[in-house]
């Protein structure tokens, strides 16, 4: 156990639904990463956040948003869903966002777009 | 841009062999890079990281990799396998600013090596 908890766990949606996914980083960590991993694409980094503050962006839609809350659990939004974003979610955190400091992943949301 | 290969899609040994998974990253500065695991259904777990100390880094579940910037690889090696280690592994790299500052953690990861243990 990371100590990184997502909800919910899986998540079945129809294209053009809007869905939420949470996250809560371990206790003392800052800084929260999102990650999304598919069969065609792999594990791609989407977005960042420190102690509430985006910090940097990868390859994330226009579609998708995402905010880290006062209390630092974050959540990543997707709108407008379309088959292609049928993927595991994973956020990660650290200490504080740095370079080399470890992440730690949570177990992942699996979304399937019907 | 850096960025990660992983040659291998799949490997396969029995178990008690020489487990070992190839890595080679591309970086215009020095690099941080992590081996990460995959279990089925499960998140991610950081088997190692270098960081620019000892090129020699040691893991956990005796995994070990060795940092050779001539050859720009971190293979990970096991000397011995156990039907445990079936899982997937990625290798990553930290997206450092070239300009040597700080950067903020963003990971660039490879496409993964399934590895499948024999009885």
């Amino acid at each position: 156990d990371s100590g990184v908890t997502q909800t919910p766990k899986h998540l079945i949606t129809a294209t053009g639904q809007r869905v939420t996914l949470r996250c809560s980083p371990r206790s003392g960590d800052l800084s929260v990463y999102w990650y999304q991993q598919s069969l065609d694409q792999g594990l791609q980094f989407l977005i960042q956040y420190y102690n509430g503050e985006e910090r940097a962006k990868g390859n994330i839609l226009e579609r998708f948003s995402a905010q880290q809350f006062p209390d630092l659990h974050s959540e990543l939004n997707l709108s407008s869903l379309e088959l292609g974003d049928s993927a595991l979610y994973f956020c990660a955190s650290s200490v504080a966002g740095l370079t080399y400091n470890e992440q730690f992943f949570g177990p992942g949301t699996r979304l399937t777009v019907l | 841009a850096q960025s990660v290969t992983q040659l291998g899609s799949h490997v396969s040994v029995s178990e008690g062999a020489l487990v070992l998974l190839r890595c080679n990253y591309s970086s215009s500065v020095p690099p941080y890079l992590f081996w990460y695991v995959q279990y089925p259904n499960q998140g991610l777990q950081l088997l190692l990281k270098y960081t620019s100390a000892a090129t020699l880094v040691k893991g956990i579940n005796g995994f070990e990799a060795e940092f050779k910037k001539s050859e720009t690889s971190f293979h990970l090696t096991k000397p011995s396998a156990h039907m445990s280690d079936a899982a997937e592994y990625f290798c990553a790299v930290s997206d450092r600013d070239p300009s040597g500052g700080t950067s903020y953690g963003k990971l660039t990861f490879g496409q993964g090596t399934i590895l499948t243990v024999h009885p």
